[in-house]
């Protein structure tokens, strides 16, 4: 059974520095691995996909990276801000069946 | 347009009613999603349909009966639920149904069973 950690549980950090958020996975059999972002009481909003063949990802300030032979992912930030503060999640889609798993999440609280 | 919609944005209900949550895609997607979100817990999959038909349903209670009228909408019914399903209820789909794709999730619905 797949399994998917965050780690840290919870970040606060001030405006503008850089950070790293992290999600390992017990099961490397997988298609894709995805990040989202959610806002209290919200829905979740897809960040970044990156797919089982590739390494990273990139979308403006975020970057994701993908090593699948350790199960591990890392989304970073850069140049962060107040806006960021959100929870983030990740998310693996296995083989079997397709059922994507998720982590708890992390989340993120930017100071200004 | 990369939206999918769901209503109602809040329902409270009895254990004794019944009441349904719609969701609506218009991006030409194949398969569509239900998940279910406790408080500070990460979504959890409830049931996918691909192409209009049922393809995983996560043991689920049948108290939660979903309905796929067409490729555009999906429908979660809901029958004689218990406080215990109290919940942020999301909707999700992708293009295909390939397990390559994005998923793009809706806003929710945030049920509370008294």
């Amino acid at each position: 059974k797949q399994e998917v950690t965050q780690i840290p549980a919870a970040l606060s950090v001030p405006e503008g520095e850089n950070l790293v958020l992290n999600c390992s996975f017990t099961d490397s059999a997988i298609y894709n691995l995805q990040w989202f972002r959610q806002d209290p009481g919200k829905g979740l909003t897809s960040l970044l996909l990156i797919q089982s063949s590739q390494r990273e990802q990139t979308s403006g300030r975020l970057n994701a990276s993908l090593d699948k032979s350790s199960g591990r992912s890392t989304l970073y930030i850069a140049a962060s801000q107040p806006g960021d503060s959100a929870t983030y999640l990740c998310a693996v889609r296995g083989t079997n069946a397709g059922k994507s798993t998720f982590g708890d999440g992390t989340t993120l609280t930017v100071k200004p | 347009d990369t939206e999918v919609t769901q209503t109602p944005k809040h329902l409270v209900m009895g254990m004794t009613n019944k009441k349904s949550l719609k969701c609506e895609q218009h991006m030409g997607h194949r398969a569509m999603y239900w998940y279910k979100q406790k408080a500070k817990k990460p979504p959890e999959l409830m049931f996918v349909y691909s192409y209009e038909k049922l393809s995983i349903n996560e043991s689920v209670p049948s108290r939660f009966s979903p309905e796929c009228p067409n490729s555009s909408l999906l429908n979660l019914h809901l029958h004689a639920l218990q406080p215990e399903d109290s919940a942020l209820y999301l909707c999700a789909s992708s293009q295909e149904g390939y397990y390559q794709e994005t998923q793009y999730f809706g806003p929710g619905t945030r049920l509370l069973v008294l």
